[in-house]
C-alpha cells in the first residue's frame, strides 16, 4: 500500500531534550517536506526537500532541522525543543514536478507533539 | 503573512444541499490550486485542484471555481453528505515549489 508513514503519532517531551520524528515514504517519491498545523493558521511549511542531499526551507524553519539522505526518509529533528513547538506535524511527499503533472502531496497521519 | 486565506473557520448545511467553500490568495505568481479534506486523527488527503489555465474542474459532487481577477477560489460540494463533514484546507502553488495553505474550514453536514 502507497503510503506515508510517522513516528511517532503522540510524544509529550520536556523544553532542551532533542527529539527526532521519522517520516518513511514507498512511493519513491522525490519531493518530501514537514507542515506544522496551528488553529487559526492553517499548514505552515518547515522544511522541505526536492531529493535526496537537498533540503530548504519553509516559512517556519526556525528551531527545526532536518536531514535526507535517502529518497524514502526525510526525519525532522527539534534539537532543543521549546513548547511553542507544541504542534501537530505532517510530513508529505509527491514526484518531481513536470509541466503538466499534479502538485497532489501525500501526507502522513499526523505527529503531535507537546512540549512542556 | 498569510498568502492563502480561507475568512470562514466553519459552516454547516443540510444533507442535500449545496456547500460552497471559499478561499482567497494574494500572490499572483500562484498558478495551482488544490483543496485537501481532513478527518480527526488523519493527515490530509487530495480533493481537487485546478489550474491557473482554467476557471472550472468537476469530479463528480466536487466542483471548483477560480476567479484569477479577483483571486478567489471556491469548492461546491453538490449534493452534501453526513460524510463530507471534515475540515477542508484550500492550497495553492506557484513555480518555486512553494504551497501555502489556508487556515482550513470545518464543514459540518447535518443529516
Amino acid at each position: 500500500e502507497a503510503q506515508v508513514t510517522q513516528n511517532p503519532r503522540y510524544l509529550i517531551t520536556v523544553t532542551g531534550k532533542k527529539l527526532t520524528v521519522t517520516c518513511s515514504q514507498n512511493m519513491n517519491h522525490e519531493y518530501m517536506s514537514w507542515y506544522r498545523q496551528d488553529p487559526g493558521l492553517g499548514l505552515r511549511q518547515i522544511y522541505y526537500s526536492m531529493n535526496v542531499e537537498v533540503t530548504d526551507k519553509g516559512d517556519v524553519p526556525e528551531g527545526y532541522k532536518v536531514s535526507r539522505k535517502e529518497k524514502r526518509n526525510f526525519p525532522l529533528i527539534l534539537e532543543s525543543p521549546s513548547p511553542n513547538q507544541t504542534s501537530l506535524y505532517f510530513c508529505a511527499s509527491r514526484p518531481e514536478i513536470n509541466r503538466g503533472a499534479s502538485y497532489e502531496q501525500y501526507f502522513g497521519p499526523g505527529t503531535r507533539l507537546t512540549v512542556t | 503573512d498569510q498568502q492563502v486565506k480561507q475568512n470562514s473557520p466553519s459552516l454547516s448545511v443540510q444533507e442535500g444541499r449545496i456547500s460552497i467553500l471559499n478561499c482567497d490568495y494574494t500572490n499572483s505568481m500562484f498558478d495551482y490550486f488544490l483543496w485537501y479534506k481532513k478527518y480527526p486523527a488523519e493527515g490530509p488527503t487530495f480533493l481537487i485542484s485546478i489550474s491557473s489555465i482554467k476557471d472550472k474542474n468537476e469530479d463528480g459532487r466536487f466542483t471548483v471555481f477560480l476567479n484569477k481577477s479577483a483571486k478567489h477560489l471556491s469548492l461546491h460540494i453538490v449534493p452534501s453528505q453526513p460524510g463530507d463533514s471534515a475540515v477542508y484546507f484550500c492550497a495553492a502553488s506557484g513555480d518555486n515549489n512553494d504551497m501555502r495553505f489556508g487556515a482550513g474550514t470545518r464543514l459540518t453536514v447535518k443529516p
